[in-house]
C-alpha cells in the first residue's frame, strides 16, 4: 500500500538533545497529523496541522505543515527518556477520509 | 472519558479458521476505521463506517474480511478461513465528523496465524 516517507529511519541521542524529523510525500496532503507509538500499543495523536505553513506546538513538541503541502516536520526539544518510541507521520488528501501513513522513526534516548 | 476499546488484545489461531474483532469507539464519535499494521510499517487503512454505512473499502480488503458496524456503535472485523499472511496487529480508530482527520485509536488486536 501507499506510505509516506520518513526520514530519518532511527534515532539515537542523549538526553537533553532536541530531535528533528521529517516526512515527504509526492502528493499534495490537505491535512498532516503526527502519531506516537509505543511497542504494542495503537498510535498516540499528538499533532493535528490543516494549513499550508502552520506551524503547531504541544509541550516541546512543534510540527509544521509544509509550504508546498507535500511535506511535514516534527521537532522535540529537550528530550527526555519517556520520548522513546516511534514517530509517524500521517496525511489526508483529496475527498478520502482515510489517512496515509509514513514508515515511521525510532526514537532511542540514553539518559 | 474513555478512549477507543478493542477486544480481544491478543489472538492466535490456526491457519483456516475463522477470527472476530470487535471494536469500541469513543461513544460521541459517528465515523469508525479499521487499519492493518506489520512488523515495521505504518498502519494500513481497510475500511471505514460513518454511523452504519460503510463508506469506503481498500483493495487490501479481501473476501475473506468482513466489517459490520450495526448499530453505528461498536464495530465487528471478520476475517474467515485465515492465512499466515493475515497476521498483523488490527486497529480500530474513531473520529468525529466536524474533526474527521483526527483520529483517535484503540491499542489494538494482536493476531497470530500458526
Amino acid at each position: 500500500g501507499q506510505q509516506l516517507n520518513q526520514s530519518p529511519q532511527s534515532m539515537f541521542i542523549q538526553e537533553g538533545e532536541d530531535v528533528s524529523m521529517n516526512c515527504t510525500s509526492s502528493s499534495i496532503f490537505n491535512t498532516w497529523l503526527w502519531y506516537k507509538q509505543d511497542p504494542g500499543e495503537g498510535p498516540v495523536l499528538l499533532i493535528a496541522l490543516y494549513k499550508a505553513g502552520e506551524l503547531t506546538s504541544n509541550g516541546r513538541l512543534t510540527a509544521q505543515f509544509g509550504t508546498t503541502r507535500k511535506d511535514s516536520f516534527l521537532n522535540i526539544s529537550a528530550s527526555i527518556p519517556s520520548d522513546v518510541g516511534i514517530y509517524f507521520c500521517a496525511g489526508q488528501y483529496g475527498a478520502t477520509n482515510k489517512l496515509i501513513f509514513g514508515t515511521g522513526t525510532l526514537l532511542a534516548v540514553q539518559p | 472519558d474513555t478512549g477507543v476499546s478493542q477486544d480481544p488484545r491478543h489472538k492466535i489461531t490456526k491457519r483456516g479458521q475463522n477470527v472476530t474483532f470487535r471494536c469500541d469507539p469513543i461513544s460521541e464519535h459517528n465515523r469508525l476505521y479499521w487499519y492493518r499494521q506489520t512488523l515495521g510499517q505504518g498502519p494500513e487503512f481497510l475500511t471505514y463506517f460513518q454511523n452504519e454505512a460503510q463508506l469506503e473499502k481498500s483493495r487490501l480488503l479481501s473476501d475473506r474480511f468482513s466489517a459490520e458496524r450495526p448499530k453505528g456503535s461498536f464495530s465487528t472485523l471478520e476475517i474467515q478461513r485465515t492465512e499466515q499472511g493475515d497476521s498483523a496487529m488490527y486497529l480500530c480508530a474513531s473520529s468525529l465528523s466536524g474533526t474527521s482527520y483526527e483520529q483517535y485509536f484503540g491499542p489494538g488486536t494482536r493476531l497470530t496465524v500458526t
